[in-house]
């Protein structure tokens, strides 16, 4: 069966301090992978999405950036924390044309900046 | 602008009683169409999926879709204290492979 691994569980970093939270799925391969980011109290904001090795796409502008440098490794980046980069990042896969499948999320990362 | 909208509640059900919750979304080629149950401080949890129109049901829930007229709604029948979570509404556009969500009904059910 598949499953998708998240860490840290909780994070709290300093404002300006860099950021890499890393998320690898197990159990199937070429996954489409994405990352979500949910402030206190809102929904869930598509941050990345990726369909492949090196191919990343970008929702939101800001500070973050994402990386797959492997097949079922995703990364989300940030060379200086903002105090607005606060909140809940979860990691999720889906199969390759989600029509059916939905997608699935790890445990998440509370990030607190401070 | 792709938008899925949700009411935000909080919707309080008696135990015992159905639950509705509703969603719409802007994009007229949205193809699939997702319910997710997040319980406080975890990870959103897919309960139902629907692409085709009308019902489907699994065990205590059903969902039901209209494309025509953009809405999707979950209805938890005998409804349980343990289904007091939020509950997101998420879209999956023709051709694209982003998943959008909705910000969420929070549900309680009153004991």
């Amino acid at each position: 069966s598949q499953t998708i691994h998240q860490w840290p569980a909780t994070l709290v970093q300093p404002v300006g301090s860099p950021l890499s939270l890393e998320c690898t799925v197990e159990g199937t391969s070429n996954p489409n992978l994405y990352w979500y980011r949910q402030a206190a109290g809102r929904g869930l904001q598509l941050l990345f999405y990726s369909v492949g090795i090196g191919q990343i796409s970008s929702e939101v502008p800001q500070n973050l950036s994402a990386s797959r440098p492997q097949d079922r490794q995703f990364i989300l980046s940030s060379k200086k924390l903002l105090l607005s980069d606060s909140g809940f990042y979860l990691c999720a896969w889906s199969v390759q044309t989600p029509v059916a499948s939905g997608a699935f999320f790890g445990q998440g990362t509370r990030l607190t900046v401070v | 602008q792709k938008e899925v909208e949700q009411n935000s509640g909080p919707l309080s059900v008696p135990e015992g009683a159905i639950a509705s919750l509703n969603c719409t979304y802007s994009d007229r080629v949205s193809q699939s169409f997702f319910w997710y149950r997040q319980y406080s401080g975890k990870s959103p949890e897919l309960i139902m999926s629907i692409y085709s129109n009308g019902d489907k049901e699994d065990g205590r829930f059903t969902a039901q879709l209209n494309k025509a007229s953009q809405y999707v709604s979950l209805l938890i029948r005998d409804s349980q204290p343990s289904d007091s979570a939020t509950y997101l509404c998420a879209v999956n556009i023709y051709g694209d492979d982003k998943i959008i969500f909705g910000k969420g009904t929070r549900l309680h059910i009153l004991p």
